[in-house]
């Protein structure tokens, strides 16, 4: 199977305050996790591929000391988004890759809808 | 970096006709692209996908096209049901892994 969990799944937060989103493969093992965020009605925007062990990395114009992200094991990758504004108010989902797949597809978490007041 | 363009954004059939979503991408690299549908407030669900190496396929009312010199793929949905309605979104990736999403058709279809 190629299963991925969120958690939370919906937090809403005073404006300032620092969330963390966990993105976690329940039954394989993720190298690479991706990270996006969606707006009402919108598309899925890419914001970083995260890695396992080393440093993510970040699609042009997503600010990575706003959006920290954390891969430390081959489960879980966390998205924290620090100091967060009501402008950070959105959708964010995971996905991940299953290699013990033959295909290519990726696999998505449920999502955390953060909203800041 | 990868520009992928969705069209039309939204589109209403009647139940038993055709759907037809279109997608341009482009960066020639790109050698892999997904569709994914998402029901409103869950995950995007992978429904069908297409390498490069291949122009075609089809998976029974589902089918991709893809045209690497026109760098555009197709979505085909044939005698779409109720059930089909959700939005619709197309990618492209190179080996799968960054996805560049087109803005998504919103489908509805009329019973």
């Amino acid at each position: 199977g190629a299963v991925v969990s969120q958690h939370p799944s919906r937090v809403i937060c005073k404006s300032g305050t620092s969330v963390k989103i966990e993105c976690r493969s329940l039954d394989f093992q993720a190298t690479t996790m991706f990270w996006y965020r969606q707006f009402p009605k919108k598309s899925l925007m890419l914001m970083a591929t995260s890695n396992e062990g080393s440093k993510a990395t970040y699609e042009q114009g997503v600010e990575k000391d706003k959006f920290l992200i954390n891969h430390a094991s081959l489960t879980l990758s966390t998205l924290t988004v620090t100091s967060a504004h009501p402008e950070d108010s959105s959708f964010y989902i995971c996905s991940a890759k299953n290699p013990g797949l033959a295909g290519w597809g990726q696999f998505f978490g449920p999502g955390t809808r953060l909203t800041v007041l | 970096g990868e520009n992928v363009e969705q069209h039309p954004s939204t589109l209403s059939v009647q139940e038993g006709d055709s759907a037809v979503i279109k997608c341009t991408y482009s960066d020639s690299a790109s050698n892999y692209f997904p569709w994914y549908k998402q029901e409103l407030g869950k995950r995007p669900q992978l429904i069908i996908d297409i390498r490069s190496n291949v122009g075609e396929k089809k998976d029974q009312r589902i089918a991709v096209t893809l045209n690497k010199t026109a760098k555009h793929f197709s979505l085909h949905i044939t005698e779409t049901q109720p059930e089909d309605s959700a939005v619709y979104f197309c990618a492209a990736s190179l080996t799968g892994n960054q996805f560049y999403f087109g803005t998504g058709t919103s489908l509805t279809v009329i019973p």
